[in-house]
């Protein structure tokens, strides 16, 4: 069975421009999740999608945003993008259901520059 | 504010040496998890806890939960240069979602 995928797995942007990331489930897991890591503030929660519905969102501002699709694939969209966003993004899915229980798969991540 | 703190941050012991990492947290929850993270790599998922009391083991390492002191062990037993990584606990706060706040990260070097 493939494991998570993501895709870009390295992208530079400057400052304000707009970016999408994408994640690929395992096939048949349903959550998504999305996380951004920094050496400064360690691993954080973006937020989680289930059946194409944000179920959970962390604090982050509004230009952190995202959307899952009826085939569970799920993007994330930073716009106006700041020094900041510089990060390491990683997607995990869940084949638990809406009980949520279980364990998440992290894909490789997407390493974010800005400059 | 939920806190999930791991000690120590970083440790470097000598291989066949036992040690303890530690994975405190500030809110009421029965779920934990325990990842490994090799540098430049993503996570990979050790253990998953989900009752008081609940302990489990994977060759050299072994993860336990005790709910009521909120307190989650990792121990390494007889250490190799192998288990070299990053650990991370996570707490799985808001029942029916993933929504995992992580622990600091205990960088763990094992030296031959």
């Amino acid at each position: 069975k493939a494991g998570v995928t993501q895709t870009p797995r390295y992208l530079i942007k400057t400052r304000g421009q707009q970016v999408t990331l994408s994640c690929s489930p395992i096939s048949g897991h349903r959550s998504v999740s999305w996380y951004q890591q920094t050496p400064g503030q360690g691993l954080q929660f973006l937020f989680e999608y289930f059946s194409e519905t944000q179920r959970n969102k962390g604090n982050f501002p509004g230009r952190f945003s995202g959307r899952q699709f009826s085939n569970s694939r799920s993007e994330m969209n930073v716009s106006t993008l700041e020094l900041g966003d510089s990060a390491l993004y990683l997607c995990a899915s869940s084949s638990a259901g809406a009980g949520g229980i279980g364990e998440q798969y992290f894909g490789p991540g997407t390493r974010l520059t800005v400059t | 504010e939920l806190k999930v703190e791991q000690n120590p941050l970083f440790l470097s012991m000598q291989e066949g040496k036992n040690y303890t990492i530690y994975c405190n947290y500030s809110t009421t929850s029965d779920r934990l998890y325990w990842y490994r993270q090799d540098p430049g790599k993503s996570l990979e998922s050790l253990f998953v806890l989900l009752s008081n009391g609940a302990v489990k083991q994977e060759g050299r390492l072994m993860a336990s939960l005790d709910t009521k002191a909120r307190l989650s062990t990792l121990h390494i037993t007889a250490a190799v240069h192998d288990l070299s990584a990053t650990y991370f606990c996570a707490v799985d706060i808001e029942p029916g979602t993933y929504k995992y706040i992580f622990g600091t990260g205990t960088r763990l070097k094992v030296l031959a």
